[in-house]
This record gives C-alpha cells, structure tokens and sequence, in this order.
C-alpha cells in the first residue's frame, strides 16, 4: 500500500536559517504529491503541491520537487520566519483513491527569534 | 467562507458514551471524508464517502460508523466511545472525482475528543 516516511522531528531553527524537511514516499503508479501545514489551534491548509515528476511547488517561500527516481519530495525554504512555526505534513494521492490523502507523522517546526 | 465546519469544537466522553461528530461543507465538493490525528503518527484515514450515497472504509474505521447524509453533510457516529478513540478529529472535503488530480482537499479546524 501506500507510506510516507518523514523526517524525525522536531525541528528548532532561528530565524533567517535554512529549512529542510526530508519526505520520501512509496505508492503504486504516479501519485501527486502535497505539503499541508497546520499553525496551532487550526486545521490543515494546502502549502504546496507537485502532480507530476519533475515538478516544482512553490509558496510563500516554501518549495519542493518531485523527485520520481529518488521518490522524495522535500520541502526546502531559504529563511525561515517565527510565523513559520507550525507542524508540516507531507502527503500523497494516488489516481485511484477518490482523492483519499495518505500522510506522513508530520514535522513539528519551531522558529526562534 | 466558510469551508468545512465541524462541530463541536471540544468534547469530553466517559467510556461507553455515544456521540456524533458533525461535518458540514458548502463548496458543493463530491468527497468527503474523516480522519484522525494523533501524535507521532500524522493523519489516518477513518472512513470516507466518495460521493453521496456511498460510503467506504478507510485505515482505522472500528469503532465508528459514517453517515453521509446529502451532499453537503457528513457525520461521524462513535456508538461506545474508548479511551483509544482519544484523538483530534477532522473532516475534509474535495471535489475529486477518480481523474481529477489537480483538486486539492480541505480541512475543518477540527474537534479534540477526550474519552476518559
């Protein structure tokens, strides 16, 4: 079946410092690939996502890319901000599932000042 | 603007209680479904209603039973709750259809149920 692994977290940075955070997937065919973040007290929102290898997503700062002959998809951002903090959910579809989302066990990140 | 909205918001059960979580969305979205968040382990799908009138078992369903009830409505029933059903709850929704990759999936802000 479907799995997604991410990286131990938590995760602790100060602020203007580099983020990375390790996603790998396995699934059947060619599954779209997503990054949900939940800021505390609230639901998952859609930061970004990729439908196809190769395919780059990007917002607020945030990027990722479909890597199929590596089968990851990790999201990067170049400085990060304390309104960053927040956990980070990498997640799958595949074309047969009517949309059902598979996730990882989510990121905790947290950003000093 | 309202999206997806799940009620209530906090609840507190004693084991053997029953209680219904509600789910309610008005983007006209076809699918909708239920999951549950528990720490370390991200999100887990209980069941889901790929349109309405039909409903289907997702990762962990036991001990919960779903009502699709029209297309904007979607409840989740827990007939004798257990302090392993301790877990934030979320309803989604999506307007997927089985080719339609590009649909994105949105959430409620959730309810936190405790079952002591």
């Amino acid at each position: 079946g479907n799995s997604v692994t991410q990286m131990e977290g938590p995760v602790t940075l100060s602020e203007e410092a580099f983020l990375t955070i390790n996603c790998t997937y396995t699934a059947t065919g060619y599954p779209s690939l997503f990054w949900y973040v939940q800021y505390p007290g609230e639901g998952l929102q859609l930061l970004l996502k990729a439908t196809k290898a190769d395919d780059k997503g990007s917002n607020k700062g945030f990027e990722a890319t479909y890597r199929k002959e590596t089968t990851s998809f990790h999201l990067e951002k170049g400085s990060v901000q304390v309104s960053d903090s927040a956990v980070y959910f990498c997640a799958l579809r595949d074309g047969t599932s009517y949309g059902k989302l598979t996730f990882g066990q989510g990121t905790i990140l947290t950003v000093h000042p | 603007n309202a999206g997806v909205t799940q009620t209530p918001k906090f609840q507190v059960l004693k084991t053997g209680q029953s209680m219904t979580l509600q789910c309610a969305q008005d983007m006209n979205h076809n699918s909708m479904y239920w999951y549950r968040q528990d720490p370390g382990m991200g999100l887990r799908l209980i069941y889901y209603s790929a349109s309405e009138g039909t409903t289907d078992k997702g990762e962990v369903p036991n001990g919960y039973n779903v009502s699709r009830l029209n297309k904007r409505e979607f409840s989740l029933r827990l007939e004798s709750a257990a302090p392993s059903q301790t877990s934030v709850y979320f309803c989604a929704s999506s307007d997927q259809g089985l080719m339609m990759d590009n649909t994105e999936a949105f959430f409620g802000q959730g309810t936190r149920l405790t079952v002591v």
